[in-house]
């Protein structure tokens, strides 16, 4: 069965620099959540949108910044990167904004140096 | 304090064994309760999803819910070495918002 996509899989940048995640969610599914898991931390929400609009916020910098495209692709945008956004940054998709049962990609590992 | 609190472990057990998970929560709001496994660096995968109290199964895994009791279980019967794992638990409130509340994952071993 397909699964969420992200690319890249791994990411070194540089203080200072901007960096672009993508998410390419399960087919049908019209949700993207975004998730950022630091160092033996649980996962942080960060966004969410549904059929492209935003649909909840938590706990995103203002640095950051999403969208979902009329594809359902979604892409992060984070700027002005920092030491302390090293972290996995994972991607989910459902179906519908009711559901909630939300499928996780394998994430993209952001190394800020 | 955390919304969502889960013994960190590690946990390790010998194969068949059964396996108790256990995490308790404060925000009474929250309805629904999955249950993810996490192998290491890969992304969480759903195994269990549960609304409001009671009991589901699936296979060799059984969630419990307690909502007087704000307490939350996973079993895991007759345990096998593909086990070995992180589980997390999640927690979403009813509405809108469906951002997940995870707990901070048990780590399980589980010796052939």
């Amino acid at each position: 069965a397909a699964g969420v996509i992200q690319s890249p899989r791994h990411l070194i940048k540089e203080k200072r620099e901007t960096a672009t995640l993508k998410c390419y969610p399960i087919p049908r599914h019209d949700t993207v959540y975004w998730y950022q898991q630091g160092p033996g931390q649980d996962p942080q929400f960060l966004i969410s949108f549904y059929e492209k609009m935003q649909s909840d916020k938590g706990s995103i910098p203002d640095r950051f910044s999403a969208q979902q495209f009329s594809d359902y692709h979604s892409e992060l945008n984070m700027s002005s990167l920092e030491l302390g956004d090293s972290a996995l940054y994972f991607c989910a998709s459902s179906f519908s904004s009711s559901s909630y049962e939300q499928y996780f990609g394998p994430g993209t590992r952001l190394t800020v140096t | 304090q955390k919304e969502v609190e889960q013994d960190p472990g590690p946990l390790s057990v010998p194969e068949g064994a059964i396996v108790s998970l256990n995490c308790t929560y404060s925000n009474s709001a929250f309805q629904y309760f999955m249950w993810y496994r996490q192998y290491s660096r890969k992304g969480p995968e759903l195994l269990m999803y549960t609304y409001s109290s009671g009991n589901k199964e699936d296979g060799r895994f059984t969630a419990q819910v307690d909502k007087s009791s704000k307490y939350i279980s996973l079993f895991i019967r007759d345990s096998q070495p593909s086990d070995s794992a992180t589980y997390l638990c999640a927690m979403s409130v009813q509405g809108s918002a469906r951002q997940l509340t995870f707990g901070s994952g048990t780590q399980l071993t589980v010796l052939p």
